[in-house]
């Protein structure tokens, strides 16, 4: 099956530094990619909507110029959590659909990030 | 609005024995995709199994199978047989064609199966 990565797998930082995450479709183009914010033992809350070549739809209460969103080819989608406070602290998950088929999507493993 | 509800947060069952999982969900669209996720500790997100609405018969995958009652808004998944490795949490799931096109996710439950 399609195959979705992400890396880091696991980041440490410290308060007020900025950290990238990607996400790739090794396998398929992806024009669009979701991204999730799960914390422990909850269910995964949706982000934002990357698009390919546009700017990323975000959700009601999640900052924009805090969660940065990139996707800038049809594989590749960057969400970069700038100045990070503990509070950012989560695992983030992202997930893609193969062409326009959003009812098929493909997980990411996720990435751990806890700001210390 | 569209919502998920999963009544039960944590469930536990007998290896080889059988268990159903309780979804009910919430949409004014006509078309959607019903789906049955597994997050396992890996915390990897894995389909489980999935159902069209326009589909009448439910969906089977092996073991997993649901019980799909659109008039009721109703979308059970039962596990046969129940192994160690389905020892996960479980989370119900929509997206609608047309509509917001974005996946919506219950609250999930809690699956430990016992030796």
């Amino acid at each position: 099956g399609a195959v979705v990565s992400q890396h880091p797998s696991w980041v440490i930082c410290k308060s007020g530094t900025s950290v990238k995450i990607e996400c790739r479709s090794l396998d398929f183009q992806a024009t669009t990619m979701f991204w999730y914010r799960q914390f422990p033992k909850q269910s995964l809350m949706l982000m934002a909507t990357s698009n390919e070549g546009s700017k990323a739809t975000y959700e009601q209460g999640v900052e924009k110029d805090k969660f940065l969103i990139n996707h800038a080819s049809l594989t590749l989608s960057t969400l970069t959590v700038t100045s990070a406070h503990p509070e950012d602290s989560s695992f983030y998950i992202c997930s893609a659909p193969p062409g326009q088929f959003m009812e098929t999507q493909y997980f990411g493993p996720g990435t751990r990030l806890l700001v210390l | 609005a569209q919502t998920v509800t999963q009544s039960q947060p944590e469930m536990s069952v007998q290896e080889a024995e059988t268990v159903t999982l309780s979804c009910t969900y919430d949409t004014s669209e006509s078309n959607y995709y019903l789906f049955w996720y597994k997050q396992p500790p890996s915390r990897q997100m894995i389909l489980v199994i999935r159902q069209e609405a326009y589909k009448q018969q439910n969906a089977t995958e092996n073991r997993f199978s649901v019980n799909f009652q659109k008039a009721a808004k109703s979308f059970s998944l039962k596990i046969s047989d129940s192994q160690l490795g389905d020892t996960a949490m479980y989370f119900c799931a929509f997206i609608t064609q047309g509509g917001s096109e974005k996946l919506v996710f219950g609250k999930g439950t809690k699956l430990t199966v016992n030796p």
